[in-house]
């Protein structure tokens, strides 16, 4: 398995208190991925980084915030934490350097993070 | 945007028959990529598609991808209980991907 931790692994909080979640690779990676995976809804992009400093939003993004200082680590930042915002979170990371695949963007994910805003 | 759709959601087979789990996508591709989840795991890459009708095997799990690159199949034969889990197919362009919600495979023993 590629170099990606994720922090914390479990967490419960309360409606409306900020939450971060980390995802730190060792694996030099230009692309950074945070997905959310609810039942019947697979895995659902929230925010991308193709770069240091250099995100974009995915499609389920209202309410989630990113930051990537360096290229080993992506933040993800719940302002002000929903109960809908129940859910596991994944980060992966990619890079044209790895060729397992064709084209090299394979994705590979970290553990997961099951967050509970209750 | 994109979307990819996968049928079915559940998948319960008898160990030893073969089954097929399909993707469509709303338009057309770059290539296809698969993954599998075990339960309580993460998701893990399998394989890439990338030219139409282009037909890889991988063992007893093989995966087709569409002459319109817009469809795509996972065909296991003789399932084993190492093959529980969800397959989730993602269709994309380059480094950003669009999951299908993924077939859950259960297998009686």
């Amino acid at each position: 398995d590629a170099g990606i931790t994720q922090s914390p692994r479990h967490k419960v909080t309360e409606t409306g208190t900020p939450v971060t979640l980390r995802c730190h690779q060792t694996e030099n990676h230009r692309y950074m991925y945070w997905y959310r995976q609810d039942p019947g809804h697979g895995l659902r992009l929230i925010h991308y980084s193709y770069g240091v400093k250099d995100t974009d939003k995915g499609e389920v993004s209202d309410g989630y915030s990113v930051s990537r200082s360096k290229t080993e680590d992506f933040l993800l930042t719940l302002e002000s934490a929903t109960s809908s915002q129940t859910s596991v979170y994944f980060c992966a990371i990619s890079d044209s350097g790895r060729r397992a695949s064709a084209t090299g963007y394979e994705q590979y994910f970290g553990p997961g993070t099951r967050l509970t805003v209750t | 945007g994109q979307q990819v759709m996968q049928i079915p959601q559940y998948q319960h087979v008898q160990e030893g028959e073969d089954f097929t789990t399909y993707c469509n996508s709303s338009t057309t591709l770059s290539n296809i990529q698969w993954y599998k989840q075990r339960p309580g795991g993460h998701p893990v890459f399998l394989i890439q598609l990338v030219k139409s009708g282009e037909v890889k095997k991988q063992k007893r799990l093989t995966f087709q991808f569409g002459e319109a690159k817009k469809n795509s199949s996972l065909h296991i034969t003789a399932t084993q209980t190492t093959d529980v889990g969800t397959y989730f197919c993602a269709g994309g362009n380059d480094y950003k991907l669009s999951f299908g919600a993924g077939t859950t495979v259960t297998v009686r023993a």
